[in-house]
């Protein structure tokens, strides 16, 4: 079945440096959605990236999603104690398929 | 008001026993689902439902039966607990399934099996 593996596990890192989490998925995706946990919290959307070699940003925060449309980033530049969470993709095969979500990626960040 | 709410938001309860949580969006969405996160922080789902209508039941032990009175309610009731069942359990909706809908989540209902 749909795989979506997402490295590192965790990353600690100090205030002031910057992040990049991976996803890459087993199959083509259709598209790719990122979700942002908090400790203690539940997940919630940050973007949904379509096309192939799309790029969207967020303030400090850039999402690439793959020519081959199997595999994205999320890139934090200048990270902050805010930003300390758990950071998952998730994606789709095909339309009507169960969102899969990749392991996650738990930031730390000390100040 | 809350978009997606879970009761109860904790449970504690012993093996053999049945418990069920409660899920509700005020959002007019038509889609629902159950998520499992353990303590690894893995997030996998159990079902969706769409419009009252099951659409995907992944390999989840027949003793967790969903429920859907209508589309803006999912229920999950868990008969004969196991120590494995311990998890926080996210209830979750979209707009529409099939369409790249994002996923609202509740608050989550965390349940230890003792």
């Amino acid at each position: 079945g749909q795989q979506v593996m997402q490295i590192p596990q965790y990353q600690h890192v100090q205030e002031g440096e910057d992040f990049t989490t991976y996803c890459n998925s087993s199959t083509t995706l259709s598209n790719i959605q990122w979700y942002k946990q908090r400790p203690g919290g539940h997940p919630v959307f940050l973007i949904q990236l379509v096309k192939s070699g799309e790029v969207k940003k967020q303030k400090r925060l850039t999402f690439q999603f793959g020519e081959a449309k199997k595999n994205s980033s999320l890139h934090i530049t200048a990270t902050q104690t805010t930003d300390v969470g758990t950071y998952f993709c998730a994606g789709r095969s095909q339309a009507g398929t169960a969102l899969i979500f990749g392991k996650g990626t738990t930031l730390s960040v000390s100040s | 008001d809350t978009a997606v709410s879970q009761t109860p938001k904790y449970l504690v309860t012993q093996m053999g026993n049945d418990k069920s949580i409660k899920c509700e969006q005020n959002l007019g969405h038509d889609t629902m689902y159950w998520y499992k996160q353990d303590s690894k922080k893995f997030l996998k789902i159990m079902f969706s439902y769409n419009n009252k209508e099951l659409i995907i039941n992944e390999t989840v032990p027949n003793r967790f039966s969903p429920k859907s009175p209508d589309k803006a309610h999912l229920n999950l009731h868990i008969n004969s607990l196991e120590l494995g069942d311990s998890a926080v359990y996210f209830c979750a909706s979209s707009h529409r399934t099939g369409v790249t809908g994002e996923l609202f989540f509740g608050e989550g209902s965390r349940l230890t099996v003792l």
